[in-house]
C-alpha cells in the first residue's frame, strides 16, 4: 500500500532553516510528482509547490521562491523539503502528499503523508 | 495565478440535510478540479477529482459537478462523521491552489 511517512516535530528559533523528510513506500518513487502543503494553526491549507523526483525539477510557489529547496535521495525513495530563514508565520503543519504521475495522469492529492508540526519560536 | 473561491465560509445543517458548496475559479480550469474532507485534527482526504469522478472508498452520498470555472460539491444527507473542514483545489496548471475551505458543522 501506498505510505508517505514524514520525519518527527521540530522547533526552530527565528532566521533558523528546516528540513522536512517525506519517505515513499508502496510504488515505484520516481513514477509520481511529490508536492508540499503546510497548514498554520486554525488556517486553511497553503500549496507550496511540487518537486520530480525523476529528474529533480522543482516549482515553487510565489510565496516561498527563494526560501523554500526541494531535493530527493532515490536511493533511499525519500524527498525533502527544507525552508530557510524561518520566521514566526512559518509555524505550520508541513504535508507531502502525491501528485500526478510522470505519465501525465492527474487526479489531485490522492496520498498525504501524516504531518510535521514546525515551530518557529525565539 | 488563478484565484480559488470557495462558499459558504461556513454552514450548520441538520443530519439528512442536503448540504452544498460551490468553488469558483477566477478563470477557466476545465474539470481540473479536486475536493477534499479535512476532519479536526486529521490528515485531508481526497473524495472527488476530475470535478465529479468519486476517490475510491468514499460514500456515495458525496458528489461533485461543474466544469470550467463553476464547481459543487453534495452531501445528499448529511451524516455526523461528515463534520469537517472542505477544500476545493485546482491542477489545471501551477500553482495548485486550494480554495481558503469550507467549515461544515452538524446543528
Amino acid at each position: 500500500q501506498v505510505q508517505l511517512v514524514q520525519s518527527g516535530a521540530e522547533v526552530k528559533k527565528p532566521g533558523a532553516s528546516v528540513k522536512v523528510s517525506c519517505k515513499a513506500s508502496g510504488y515505484t518513487f520516481t513514477d509520481y510528482y511529490l508536492h508540499w502543503a503546510r497548514q498554520a494553526p486554525g488556517q486553511g491549507l497553503e500549496w507550496m509547490g511540487w518537486f520530480s523526483p525523476n529528474n529533480g525539477a522543482t516549482y515553487y510557489a510565489q510565496n516561498f521562491q527563494g526560501r523554500v529547496t526541494m531535493t530527493r535521495d532515490t536511493s533511499i525513495t525519500t524527498a525533502y523539503m527544507e525552508v530557510s530563514g524561518l520566521r514566526s508565520g512559518d509555524t505550520a503543519v508541513y504535508y507531502c502528499a502525491r501528485g500526478g504521475s510522470m505519465a501525465g495522469a492527474r487526479v489531485g492529492h490522492d496520498y498525504w503523508g501524516q504531518g510535521t508540526l514546525v515551530t518557529v519560536s525565539s | 495565478d488563478i484565484q480559488m473561491t470557495q462558499s459558504p465560509s461556513s454552514l450548520s445543517a441538520s443530519v439528512g440535510d442536503r448540504v452544498t458548496i460551490t468553488c469558483r475559479a477566477s478563470q477557466g480550469i476545465s474539470n481540473y478540479l479536486a475536493w477534499y474532507q479535512q476532519i479536526p485534527g486529521k490528515v485531508p482526504k481526497l473524495l472527488i477529482y476530475g470535478a465529479s469522478t468519486l476517490q475510491s472508498g468514499v460514500p456515495s452520498r458525496f458528489s461533485g459537478s461543474g466544469s470550467g470555472t463553476d464547481f459543487t460539491l453534495t452531501i445528499t444527507s448529511l451524516q455526523p462523521e461528515d463534520v469537517a473542514t472542505y477544500y476545493c483545489q485546482k491542477y489545471y496548471s501551477s500553482p495548485w491552489t486550494f480554495g481558503q475551505g469550507t467549515k461544515v458543522e452538524v446543528k
